[in-house]
């Protein structure tokens, strides 16, 4: 079992460029979370998903961000028009179907850079 | 609402015990987790404990848990260098589903 595999590690783009950030969760989970981490700043909330549905975005901006997990294939979370500002770690997170404690097994992360 | 509190640094010297704390909001929350990251890594759960619970131990890594006053601490004993990293605090707040909460993060310098 390979883990979440987040793809790619790092990720340049200029202003104005999209970002697609890809997510595969473990084995068995159906559940994905995506979280940006700021330098020097906690691990912010974005998006909760099931598969073919949103269940919680109130952490995503409401314009340039967006996210889905297919039926089939990743998870993907994408930037439109990055500015500055959005340059971070993204962190992707999966878990089983729920079963009392929700432990998240989390990805190593992408990291952006928007120049 | 949902808001995980946790001082940002703490230092120890190799072989003194570490305690890290954080404070929560939700008192419904149902279970309470310590996460570890390393430089350039993603976060790994090192232990979760369950609402009903005060105190929960393994190995070196003791917690607990005061409902009362929202507390929740994690004491690593005998610090090793390798305990270096920033660890997070998270919940999950009452909400009928499994959102999970972390605090900012406490970087944990360990001096040999």
């Amino acid at each position: 079992n390979a883990g979440v595999m987040q793809n790619p590690r790092h990720l340049v783009r200029r202003r104005g460029q999209e970002a697609r950030l890809r997510c595969s969760p473990m084995k068995g989970h159906s559940h994905v979370y995506w979280y940006r981490q700021l330098p020097e700043e906690g691990l912010k909330f974005m998006v909760y998903l099931q598969k073919e549905n949103i269940i919680d975005e109130s952490g995503m901006p409401k314009e340039r961000f967006s996210a889905e997990f297919p039926k089939e294939g990743p998870s993907i979370l994408r930037i439109q028009q990055v500015v500055r500002g959005d340059s971070a770690a993204y962190f992707c997170a999966s878990s089983p179907p729920f079963s009392g404690a929700n432990v998240l097994t989390f990805g190593a992360g992408s990291r952006l850079t928007v120049l | 609402g949902e808001d995980v509190e946790q001082s940002l640094f703490l230092s120890v010297r190799e072989g003194d015990s570490s305690v890290i704390n954080c404070t929560y909001t939700d008192s419904s929350s149902t279970y309470l987790y310590w996460y570890k990251q390393e430089p350039g890594a993603g976060l790994q759960l090192l232990t979760y404990i369950f609402s009903n619970m005060d105190m929960k131990q393994d190995q070196r890594l003791t917690v607990l848990l005061n409902k009362k006053d929202k507390h929740l601490s994690l004491r690593i004993a005998d610090t090793q260098t390798g305990d270096s990293a920033i660890y997070f605090c998270a919940e999950i707040p009452s909400g009928g589903y499994q959102k999970v909460t972390f605090g900012i993060g406490t970087k944990l310098q360990v001096i040999p």
